[in-house]
């Protein structure tokens, strides 16, 4: 069964390092999303990325974040300079209707 | 603005009781409706989703939800809980199957023996 997968599993960065989450989506699905859930919270959409550009970004995907499409299978988010609150998992999903399908996964930690 | 309530933070039951996990939403048109599951450390699995047509949904594991436009809710339900459904359960709702999800804050399901 074709699935989302993510790399790193788990990151650990200094306050201020960029860092760039790899997200690799189901081969044929069009759609692609960012989401990150702080220990503890909910789950919440940072952006949406259809046809090469975002299509949808939340407040928390402020100009720290970007997200890039760089060849034909990864789907990356990167986060310029960090700051002790974007410890957090994220999730990467992409979808080509019905349903959001999601990876495992990246655990990042900000020190 | 769009919401998910899951009123229920954490629940027990025994292996073999069934279950049902409420799930309440707030949004002005038809929402897309779904559940998903989260076992420690890992992602989210899609367990089932409802998008129109029959209100009664069945999904993965032997879950199935039931769409109730007129309380506005989406409860997921077992009826007999295994020791391996022990996970956090979210519920989403999204504008059209494309776009964002909007999570409530998840029910932590305890399963005993």
């Amino acid at each position: 069964e074709p699935e989302v997968t993510q790399t790193p599993s788990h990151q650990v960065t200094q306050m201020g390092q960029e860092v760039i989450l790899r997200c690799v989506p189901i081969s044929n699905h069009l759609y692609f999303y960012w989401y990150r859930q702080i220990l503890g919270q909910k789950v919440e959409f940072l952006v949406s990325f259809y046809n090469n550009e975002i299509s949808e970004k939340s407040e928390i995907f402020d100009d720290q974040f970007s997200v890039e499409r760089p060849d034909g299978s990864n789907f990356t988010l990167k986060i310029r300079s960090t700051k002790l609150e974007d410890s957090a998992m994220y999730f990467c999903a992409s979808s080509d209707l019905p349903g959001q399908f999601f990876g495992p996964g990246t655990r990042l930690t900000v020190l | 603005a769009q919401s998910v309530t899951q009123p229920d933070i954490h629940i027990t039951v025994s292996e073999g009781a069934s279950l049902e996990l409420r799930c309440n939403y707030s949004y002005g048109a038809t929402p897309y409706l779904f559940w998903y599951v989260q076992s420690p450390g890992q992602g989210l699995q899609l367990l089932l989703k409802y998008f129109s047509g029959d209100t009664l949904v069945q999904g993965i594991k032997g879950f199935e939800a039931e769409f109730k436009r007129s309380q506005s809710s989406f409860n997921l339900r077992k009826p007999s809980v295994h020791w391996s459904d022990a996970a956090e359960y979210f519920c989403a709702v999204g504008a059209r199957n494309t776009d964002k999800l909007i999570f409530g804050t998840g029910t932590r399901l305890q399963v005993f023996p």
